[in-house]
């Protein structure tokens, strides 16, 4: 079973910082089974980046992915008001799915 | 494009078994997809289930055991969630959600179910 690990847990910023988000495999990951999602309360998640660096469709382009083997990162070049959210990301590995803990992006 | 929906009792006794179904509009149950569950605990992260394809195969998360199956109904385009022996520990959000099987990732979500496991 791969094990994502995220930090921070929770990450506090102005709009206009920049975020950088963690996120750690157990294991090394295929770069195109690696997603990130977003979810608001109350809502279920939305999917963001896709394969570690696509963007989904209509995701701003402030938000990018990178990352290879272990680890990977989701940046949101100045964060706007309506980005402050949980942030999760997800991989796929021999039939089997996990997420990590999850990223609590909010208002400083 | 796919939409999702659950459906289900909102409360479940413990060690009873918790039903949820999953209806399918905007594609066949029969198409190429991975049909998911996935639950969300109270204020936590995001834990997948297991998901069905449309050959009938399934694959579980094993921290759940023997106690989940998933199943679909090919006549009313929707799939089914049945976890057993539930105890106040199984209370969360259940979402259906869908892979299409050429990616790897849930390109679609339900609304969500919050189902509460007491007496």
């Amino acid at each position: 079973e791969v094990v994502l690990t995220q930090s921070p847990g929770t990450l506090s910023l102005s709009p206009g910082e920049r975020a950088t988000l963690s996120c750690r495999a157990s294991q090394s990951i295929s770069r195109s089974h690696l997603a990130w999602y977003q979810q608001k309360p109350g809502q279920a998640p939305r999917l963001l980046i896709y394969g570690t660096f696509n963007r989904a469709a209509g995701i701003p382009d402030r938000f990018s992915g990178s990352g290879s083997g272990t680890d990977f990162t989701l940046t949101i070049n100045k964060v706007e008001p309506e980005d402050f959210a949980v942030y999760h990301c997800q991989q796929y590995s021999s039939s089997q799915y996990s997420f990590g803990q999850g990223t609590k992006l909010d208002i400083k | 494009q796919v939409q999702l929906q659950e459906s289900g009792p909102g409360l479940v006794e413990p060690s009873q078994t918790l039903s949820l179904t999953c209806t399918v509009s905007g594609a066949s149950i029969s198409s190429a997809y991975y049909w998911s569950w996935v639950r969300q605990h109270p204020g936590k992260g995001l834990e997948w289930i297991g998901f069905i394809y449309s050959s009938g195969t399934a694959y579980y998360n094993p921290s759940l055991g023997s106690r989940v199956v998933i199943s679909f109904d090919t006549s009313k385009n929707q799939f089914s969630l049945n976890l057993d022996s539930v105890t106040a520990a199984d209370t969360a959000v259940y979402y259906c959600a869908v892979v299409p099987t050429i990616n790897r990732w849930f390109d679609a979500w339900g609304q969500g179910a919050l189902v509460t496991v007491s007496s």
